[in-house]
């Protein structure tokens, strides 16, 4: 089936630990994003990516990076200095936007973060 | 910049009635792209339907359909005869062209309700 996967459900880390989140599309996808919920809030974007190797940053990229050294999967790693990194993280794809066209984006599960 | 305003945080109905949801968007763009989603208890976003704007037909879907008025600048969703299946939070969405064109902007989000 295609999709999006996200690993794991679920995340509790202790406070100044790094911690990545996995992200990967079997949807051939050029484009993928990060984003960020806070209870009652609508979706932030972290950061994204239109081709492997290159990325941008969103509106909330402090404390935060990626990687995408492969089409399939867009690593996010939560930083000791981001300052509230509990969440709810959810990874998105897309065609490239400049395609016009179907350029809806797919989420996947998400991801629940806890800092201790 | 660009805006989606939803201004019902929350909205309770019993089952079998209609409900509609509101979406004010702003946006400087002259093409761009309005979307809903929907997300269940489970958390993953899933997709309901994306509009362009230089397209103004409305949409139905079963029990689904779309208003996009853009003389007013909404996008609204309306559910008849709702089920208890159809609770979940629900997010309007839009995305410009040009330089912001990888973006989707988010309102906060509709918390439906559908009691038995």
């Amino acid at each position: 089936d295609g999709g999006i996967t996200q690993s794991p459900k679920y995340l509790f880390r202790k406070e100044g630990q790094n911690v990545t989140l996995s992200c990967e599309q079997n949807l051939n996808h050029d484009a993928m994003y990060w984003y960020r919920q806070d209870p009652g809030q609508g979706l932030r974007l972290i950061y994204y990516s239109q081709i492997v190797n290159d990325f941008q940053k969103g509106d909330i990229a402090e404390g935060y990076s990626v990687s995408r050294e492969k089409k399939e999967s867009f690593p996010l790693t939560v930083t000791s200095a981001q300052k509230n990194p509990t969440a709810f993280y959810l990874c998105a794809s897309s065609i490239r936007p400049t395609s016009g066209g179907r350029n809806e984006q797919f989420f996947g599960p998400g991801t629940r973060l806890t800092v201790l | 910049a660009q805006k989606v305003t939803q201004a019902q945080t929350e909205i309770s109905v019993v089952e079998k009635e209609d409900v509609t949801l509101d979406c004010v968007y702003e946006t400087r763009d002259t093409t761009y792209y309005l979307f809903w989603y929907k997300q269940p208890p489970s958390g993953e976003l899933v997709f309901l339907i994306r509009r362009n704007s230089f397209d103004e037909q409305n949409e139905i879907s079963g029990r689904y359909s779309w208003n996009f008025q853009k003389s007013t600048s909404s996008f609204n969703f309306t559910i008849t005869a709702s089920q208890v299946v159809d609770s979940a939070v629900y997010f309007c969405a839009l995305r410009g062209s040009g330089g912001s064109n990888y973006k989707l902007t988010f309102g906060k989000g509709t918390l439906l309700t559908v009691n038995p």
